[in-house]
């Protein structure tokens, strides 16, 4: 299977934007590259996901590398509430979830 | 559109008790997810189905864990007999493509075994 690796913990100030980076250095051509985020006491969230150009939506950016063995999840104005486990995950058939980043906003 | 509908909100029994829990996942999404997260752990996935048949179990510890999706809708966990080590939240998730839309996840249900 293949796999992401993440920094453990990340903290940020609000209103600050925020790159959240992940390694996949075996990612597979087939594999879409996906972020969830879970904040206490629910389950995850859907943030983004792409494939091999970079993505934007309401809650995020995606920034693909060029040899797509990476990827940063930008968050353009953190918020307390962003304040979160961040899981990025190689798709291709089944959704694996490491350990993820945990963010902490400052105020 | 409702999200997915999980219960019960949180379960404590004893060693060797059953349990089960319920999911109701968003109308339409054929896909549906069982995972188990430990304290401190990502969610790890138990079983996945697709409409009422089995893709994948090959994480369910098939001696104490089962479960079902009858009519392709709302699916049962079940476990029998509980062990300390199955205190965790248990996710249901549900998708209407994961590969183009993502999962849509539950709040879960804490379970606790004393």
């Amino acid at each position: 299977d293949a796999k992401t690796t993440q920094p453990n913990s990340m903290e940020s100030n609000e209103e600050e934007p925020v790159h959240l980076p992940c390694n996949h250095s075996t990612i597979s051509g087939t594999d879409y590259i996906h972020w969830y985020r879970q904040l206490p006491s629910q389950g995850p969230e859907y943030v983004i996901h792409g494939l091999t150009s970079n993505v934007n939506n309401r809650m995020a950016s995606l920034a693909i590398a060029e040899d797509r063995k990476s990827s940063t999840l930008i968050l353009h104005r953190a918020t307390l509430r962003d304040a979160a486990v961040y899981y990025c995950i190689l798709y291709n058939n089944d959704m694996r979830f490491g350990a993820g980043t945990r963010l902490t906003v400052k105020p | 559109e409702a999200g997915v509908a999980q219960s019960p909100r949180y379960k404590i029994i004893e060693k060797r008790q059953s349990v089960a829990f319920w999911c109701n996942p968003i109308s339409g999404h054929a896909t549906l997810y069982w995972y188990q997260q430990i304290l401190g752990q990502g969610p790890k996935l138990l079983i996945q189905f697709q409409n009422n048949g089995v893709v994948d179990d090959s994480q369910l510890p098939k001696d104490r864990f089962s479960a079902e999706r009858l009519k392709g809708v709302d699916s049962t966990l079940k476990i029998q007999p509980a062990k300390l080590e199955d205190s965790a939240v248990y996710l249901c998730a549900s998708s209407l493509g994961p590969r183009l839309y993502g999962y849509t996840f539950g709040s879960g249900t804490r379970l606790t075994v004393v």
